[in-house]
């Protein structure tokens, strides 16, 4: 569980969809995560979706799993500037110590106004 | 406070100093995590607390680092004969338990520590 891949960077203008994509690599974690920061503030989680789950829908986020290509997406409808931040995708691979979450790199969102 | 509260929040030392590194988790959190973000990485997890006793320190890198949580609440990181390589922000978590759940970790705003 330690290479939970992301792209580093994203770009959209201002009331168009974001989608960030992050591979993870147990395929048998529990539990997905989506962390976000913002400068000088902690890590704040966004939203979560269990492993017997597809999909989660959260007012402006979508989280889509596909565990077969152990894939994970996080997709905020209406992009505002205030969603401009780093973007974090966790996984708890099964067996792990709980609350010992796996991150990738952070994607770094940019909302254009 | 209602949050993870951290101090200090930045620290500049020389290599080779001695550094302690404070974490008060939220009232009531039984379950404390602390995790180091080297710039442009992601958090990686250092030791686990649940209650007093560290259920899970495999993550700290070498025996320079240590940390305590002797009353169960605050707890203290500490770095022994710091590297330029220990320079990195700290951060701190609790949550409610640690037994199977959201795995809702409330984190701290971190430490940003400097080694000269």
């Amino acid at each position: 569980g330690e290479d939970v891949e992301q792209s580093l960077f994203l770009s959209v203008r201002e009331g168009d969809s974001s989608v960030i994509n992050c591979t993870y690599t147990d395929s048998s974690s529990t539990y997905l995560y989506w962390y976000k920061q913002e400068p000088g503030a902690g890590l704040q989680l966004l939203t979560y979706i269990f492993s017997n789950m597809d999909m989660k829908q959260d007012q402006r986020l979508t989280v889509l799993l596909n565990k077969k290509d152990k894939h994970l997406s996080l997709r905020i409808a209406d992009t505002q500037t205030g969603d401009s931040a780093i973007y974090f995708c966790a996984e708890i691979p099964r067996g792990s110590t709980l609350g010992r979450l796996y991150f990738g790199r952070g994607t770094q969102l940019t909302v254009w106004p | 406070g209602a949050g993870v509260s951290q101090t200090p929040s930045n620290k500049v030392t020389e290599k080779g100093k001695y550094v302690e590194l404070r974490c008060d988790p939220i009232s009531g959190h039984t379950a404390l995590y602390w995790y180091r973000q080297s710039l442009g990485q992601g958090p990686e997890f250092l030791i686990y607390f649940q209650g007093t006793g560290a259920a899970d320190d495999s993550g700290l890198p070498n025996d320079r680092f240590f940390a305590v949580r002797p009353e169960g609440s605050v707890s203290t990181l500490k770095i022994q004969r710091t590297e330029r390589g220990d320079s990195a922000v700290y951060l701190c978590a609790s949550s409610l338990n640690a037994g199977p759940g959201t795995g809702e970790l409330f984190f701290g705003e971190g430490s940003r520590l400097t080694v000269l």
